[in-house]
């Protein structure tokens, strides 16, 4: 089955500590995207790749990272830089300006 | 840059009622339009999108949308609420040829027995 799939779904950091957040794809897509939705804020957009060893920063990428060695994958780092980093974190991909195809989510909680 | 304003961050509506969830976006060129789902502590999933040909949409779950040119709308409706029906929904906007889609703040809908 095509998908996107996000790991862990859960996630907790402890303060000075960075996390990776994994997020693979197999449908063959471009674009890939990671966003945090806090609530009430909607979904805001940390980066994106359009393609391999390429991307973007987003509205807010100040105290993340991201890395785009393969078409199919997209690991979002959340450093020790952020520093309210309790969200919940979607991974999205995409063709061209249409549809995108979202994962299941991490919950990232500091402790 | 594009803007989507949904009205309302929550919507109340009644089991077996009408219900009507409002976006309008910002662009004098008309865009892709899209309208998502979000169920609790899961991903967004397409419920529609309007990409140019018929004005009047036809989604999953008993949903539609009808785009409208002259009021920059894309209000979504289903004429029947369910309980299931209850969740996050996201209006969202691409201007052709972007990869960068601008989202809606979202709009909550709760139904009630």
């Amino acid at each position: 089955d095509g998908g996107i799939t996000q790991s862990p779904k859960y996630l907790f950091r402890k303060e000075g500590q960075n996390v990776t957040l994994s997020c693979e794809q197999n449908l063959n897509h471009d674009a890939m995207y990671w966003y945090r939705q806090d609530p009430g804020q909607g979904l805001r957009l940390i980066y994106y790749s359009q393609i391999v060893n390429d991307f973007q920063k987003g509205d807010i990428a100040e105290g993340y990272s991201v890395s785009r060695e393969k078409k199919e994958s997209f690991p979002l780092t959340v450093t020790s830089a952020q520093k309210n980093p309790t969200a919940f974190y979607l991974c999205a991909s995409s063709p061209l300006a249409d549809t995108q195809y979202f994962g299941p989510g991490t919950r990232l909680t500091v402790l | 840059a594009q803007s989507v304003t949904q009205l309302g961050s929550h919507v109340s509506v009644s089991e077996g009622a009408l219900v009507l969830l409002r976006c309008n976006y910002s662009s004098s060129v008309p865009p892709y339009l899209f309208w998502y789902v979000q169920y609790p502590n899961q991903g967004l999933q397409l419920l529609l999108k309007y990409t140019s040909a018929a004005t009047l949409v036809k989604g999953i779950n008993g949903f539609e949308a009808e785009f409208k040119k002259s009021e920059t709308s894309f209000h979504l409706t289903k004429p029947s609420a369910h309980m299931s029906d209850a969740a996050e929904y996201f209006c969202a906007v691409s201007d052709r040829g972007s990869y960068i889609p601008t989202f809606g703040r979202g709009t909550s809908l709760i139904v009630h027995p």
